[in-house]
């Protein structure tokens, strides 16, 4: 149980396109989803939490215009990265939870995107 | 060991060995804890957990050890085999919301 699965696993695109996302939970109802971005040998960075249904809350230093989150459903969440640029180049992780204790997040497999 | 720029801490050891992985966490709010591995090109994988109320956990060849007056967490994995070879995350939680705050990580290279 818990699987999360994400959509597509690697993307090339060019600079200046948008590129989406998707993020799924396929045996549970996440309320909570949440967006993290990987550059290689580093920690992941939280970007946004997402609750079906409301606005995403973008962290610090997130530009919320590029980076487009929908939760349109309690099974899905996409994140648009418009604009693309070379530095947006990255390991992009969603993870979901059910919102109940103890809050463990499942992760998805991660989108490698790469802007060219 | 601490982080240095992009150069993860690495932990090398013989297959068979056990294995230790700290983690030092900031926030003494926070209240429940994680550990995940992440294979290259994969998404982090759940090890195993711990609240704050425990200072000790056992899984299946892994323990984790929480030391609250250090702010410190340690991940102990038991006969290390190769497959064990990845990158090793803590995350902290703090109380009642569920966002998670990873650590810098450290990468485990277990030879045969």
């Amino acid at each position: 149980g818990a699987v999360v699965s994400q959509h597509p696993s690697r993307v090339i695109c060019k600079s200046g396109t948008s590129v989406k996302i998707e993020c799924r939970s396929l045996d549970f109802q996440a309320t909570t989803m949440f967006w993290y971005r990987q550059f290689p040998k580093q920690s992941l960075m939280l970007m946004a939490t997402s609750n079906e249904g409301s606005k995403a809350t973008y962290e610090q230093g997130v530009e919320k215009d590029k980076f487009l989150i929908n939760h349109a459903s309690l099974t899905l969440s996409t994140l648009t990265v418009t604009s693309a640029h070379p530095e947006d180049s990255s390991f992009y992780i969603c993870s979901a939870t059910t919102g109940t204790g103890p809050y463990e997040q499942y992760f998805g497999p991660g989108t490698r995107l790469t802007v060219t | 060991g601490e982080s240095v720029g992009l150069h993860l801490p690495t932990l090398s050891v013989q297959e068979g060995d056990n294995s230790i992985i700290n983690c030092a966490y900031s926030n003494s709010a926070s209240d429940y804890f994680i550990w995940y591995k992440q294979e290259s090109g994969k998404g982090p994988q759940f090890i195993i957990d711990i609240r704050s109320n425990m200072d000790k956990r056992q899984g299946q060849r892994v323990t984790v050890l929480l030391n609250k007056t250090v702010k410190h967490l340690s991940l102990q994995i038991a006969a290390t085999q190769p497959g064990d070879s990845a990158v090793y995350f803590c995350a902290e939680n703090i109380g009642g919301y569920s966002t998670l705050t990873f650590g810098k990580g450290t990468m485990l290279l277990v030879s045969p």
